[in-house]
């Protein structure tokens, strides 16, 4: 079974602008997290999508932001991005059946660098 | 408000010696535990869940609803052992943050 994928894997961008990041979770999973991991606030969930829905949020402004697809992908968008921003993403996906809670797989991550 | 705590930020200890990484929760109801570990240019993977009762790399954590801890052990470290380690509760899902981690240093 193919793991989870995240695209690009590292991106540099100026202040200012905008940048999409993609993942595709393992086939059959449909819930989908993203978390922002620097060194010194570890890892912070960001958001969590389950059958294109938003089912919870993070301690994030409104410039975080993401979807869900049909095919149960998902993106995240960071628009006017701030130096502060300059972190490792990663996105997660797991199994969901109601009342149980499975592990969740980790991507790789993509590298954002805002300068 | 329900929350996890991992009050070390680094843990150095020698090769051989026992190693204990602290994980203190505050939580209604019955949290399911989890600890996920990353090595060094490796994706964040689940190390262990408390449900199971397993024995990973050597590593055991019990529940402790009184003392509302989840702490991870071993009794002889190795070098590999060397990683970021973040305590979950249930698992980092629903929402829930995991702790900031101890990055765990085993020195030769």
């Amino acid at each position: 079974k193919a793991g989870v994928t995240q695209t690009p894997r590292y991106l540099i961008k100026t202040r200012g602008q905008q940048v999409t990041l993609s993942c595709s979770p393992i086939s059959g999973h449909r819930s989908v997290s993203w978390y922002q991991q620097t060194p010194g606030q570890g890892l912070q969930f960001l958001f969590e999508y389950f059958s294109e829905t938003q089912r919870n949020k993070g301690n994030f402004p409104g410039r975080f932001s993401g979807r869900q697809f049909s095919n149960s992908r998902s993106e995240m968008n960071v628009s006017t991005l701030e130096l502060g921003d300059s972190a490792l993403y990663l996105c997660a996906s797991r199994y969901t059946l109601a009342g149980l809670t499975y592990e969740q797989y980790f991507g790789p991550g993509t590298r954002l660098t805002v300068t | 408000a329900q929350r996890v705590t991992q009050p070390e930020k680094l843990l150095s200890v020698f090769k051989g010696a026992p190693v204990e990484l602290k994980c203190n929760y505050s939580y209604s109801g019955s949290p399911e535990l989890f600890w996920y570990v990353q090595y060094s240019r490796q994706r964040l993977q689940l190390l262990l869940r408390h449900i199971s009762r397993e024995s990973i790399k050597g590593f055991t954590a019990d529940l402790n609803k009184g003392e509302t801890s989840f702490h991870l052990k071993k009794p002889f470290a190795q070098e590999e052992d060397s990683a970021m380690y973040y305590c979950a509760p249930r698992g980092g899902a629903d929402g829930l943050t995991f702790g900031k981690g101890t990055h765990l240093i085993i020195q030769p």
